[in-house]
């Protein structure tokens, strides 16, 4: 696609449940980078993907958190046994490997995730 | 310590006045250098991107880098209250393919 895509935009969800939060990277972007930011907060990093492996995923709060990528497309993060403190919008962005010019994190329209 | 330091603000400035905001970076091998806009509820956009000493003028913006200072610097010429948001400050280290952020500077433009 033209853009990061995420979905679903909003969702509602209570505690104790499991949610899955997609995202689509631009096509032909390697790598892949799951970040949190919770209300008037900074981004907080949760997991990069470089292809279909996790070279870093130190930000993962907990095990309750887990994320997979497939087929160098497609990230699913999965957040089991949702707690309030999960509430935050949840950025996924992807970028081409390297550091040169057109190397730049694209990022999508969030996952705003609302846990009552 | 963390890897990019930014001064969370709130920096405010006048309309039509020159809106300076500095980031430092931990990390000698950082190579890329992004400054990215975000307006509150929105996700945010590249505005900048420096990965040599010196300066860098797009329109109304200016980034500059400071490798052996370790610093990294975004303005703002001609500010609008428009360009009211948060500015986070991004670097990319060859090595690791990660991008480290800030957390960013509120910028408050006042008509």
């Amino acid at each position: 696609g033209a853009g990061v895509s995420q979905s679903p935009s909003n969702k509602v969800t209570e505690k104790g449940k499991d949610v899955e939060l997609r995202c689509d990277p631009i096509s032909g972007h390697t790598a892949l980078y799951w970040y949190r930011q919770s209300l008037g907060q900074g981004l907080e990093f949760l997991i990069y993907f470089q292809g279909n492996s996790a070279p870093d995923k130190s930000g993962l709060p907990s095990d309750r958190f887990s994320a997979e990528r497939t087929g160098g497309s497609v990230s699913t993060l999965t957040i089991q046994r949702t707690q309030q403190e999960d509430s935050a919008v949840y950025l996924c962005a992807s970028s081409l490997t390297g550091v040169g010019r057109n190397t730049e994190a694209f990022f999508g329209q969030g996952t705003r995730l609302t846990v009552v | 310590q963390k890897e990019v330091e930014q001064n969370s603000g709130p920096l405010s400035v006048p309309e039509g006045a020159i809106a300076s905001l500095n980031c430092t970076y931990s990390d000698r091998g950082s190579q890329s250098f992004f400054w990215y806009r975000q307006y509150s509820g929105k996700s945010p956009e590249l505005i900048m991107f420096i990965y040599s000493n010196g300066d860098k003028e797009d329109g109304r913006f200016t980034a500059q880098l400071n490798k052996a200072s370790q610093y990294v610097s975004l303005l703002i010429r001609d500010s609008q209250p428009s360009d009211s948001a948060t500015y986070l400050c991004a670097v990319k280290v060859g090595n690791f393919n990660k991008f480290y952020f800030g957390s960013g500077t509120k910028l408050n433009v006042k008509p």
